[in-house]
């Protein structure tokens, strides 16, 4: 049972260049989440979905998309990534019918310059 | 979903509780109080959550005051790897109409020392 995994772990890119970052979940949980974390920040939702085919914005939803094909899968894209996008950003998910514990995933560093 | 208030950073001793406040004077009374922490680099953890009645787990104590509008994670014996930076947020429980999004302030730094 590996929880919730995210890929890849560390990236760089270019501005401009477009990247998809994959969250995979093996608790069949019903919810999940796209955060990012700037520097000494708390976390900010950019997108979540409460079911497969079902996505929805959060607070800084601007310049990215997401879909969710598979329950297990959250992808968010960045179609033209800029520097304001540089963060650490964390996957979650949880069970439908729970409170609201999260899991969340490890982390994605990216950095574009 | 109301704003929480925690101070910037603490400091313990290792082996002695750490008593972690946390203002929310506007909660309604359907919203709970969660703890999650955040230990550096890696993802958050839930750590402890509670309505009105003080709640206790393997990890943590939380007690609510009775007007609700604050509320003190405890860690009885904190250890080092309880170093972390923890965030109290106040938001709607469960059920298929909540969404669960949780809104993340700064949170408050413990820093336990030897």
């Amino acid at each position: 049972n590996a929880g919730v995994t995210q890929t890849p772990k560390f990236r760089v890119l270019k501005t401009g260049q477009s990247m998809t970052l994959l969250c995979a979940q093996d608790m069949n949980h019903e919810y999940m989440y796209w955060y990012r974390q700037d520097p000494g920040m708390g976390l900010r939702l950019i997108h979540y979905s409460v079911g497969e085919g079902t996505t929805a914005k959060g607070e800084v939803p601007d310049g990215y998309n997401v879909s969710r094909l598979k329950k297990q899968n959250f992808l968010l894209g960045l179609e033209s990534a800029a520097p304001s996008q540089t963060s650490v950003y964390f996957c979650a998910s949880r069970r439908q019918s729970s409170y609201n514990e999260q899991f969340f995933g490890p982390g994605t560093r990216l950095t574009v310059l | 979903d109301a704003k929480t208030t925690q101070p910037t950073s603490m400091d313990c001793a290792e082996g002695r509780a750490a008593n972690l406040p946390c203002n929310h004077s506007t909660i309604s009374g359907n919203e709970y109080v969660y703890w999650y922490r955040q230990i550096h680099s890696q993802g958050p953890q839930y750590i402890i959550h509670g309505l009105k009645n003080n709640e206790t787990n393997e990890m943590a104590s939380l007690i609510i005051t009775e007007d609700r509008k604050s509320s003190t994670l405890i860690l009885p014996h904190a250890t080092l790897r309880d170093t972390a930076v923890y965030y109290c947020i106040v938001g709607v429980q469960h059920g298929s109409s909540n969404t669960g999004k949780l809104i993340f302030g700064q949170g408050t730094t413990l820093q336990v020392k030897p």
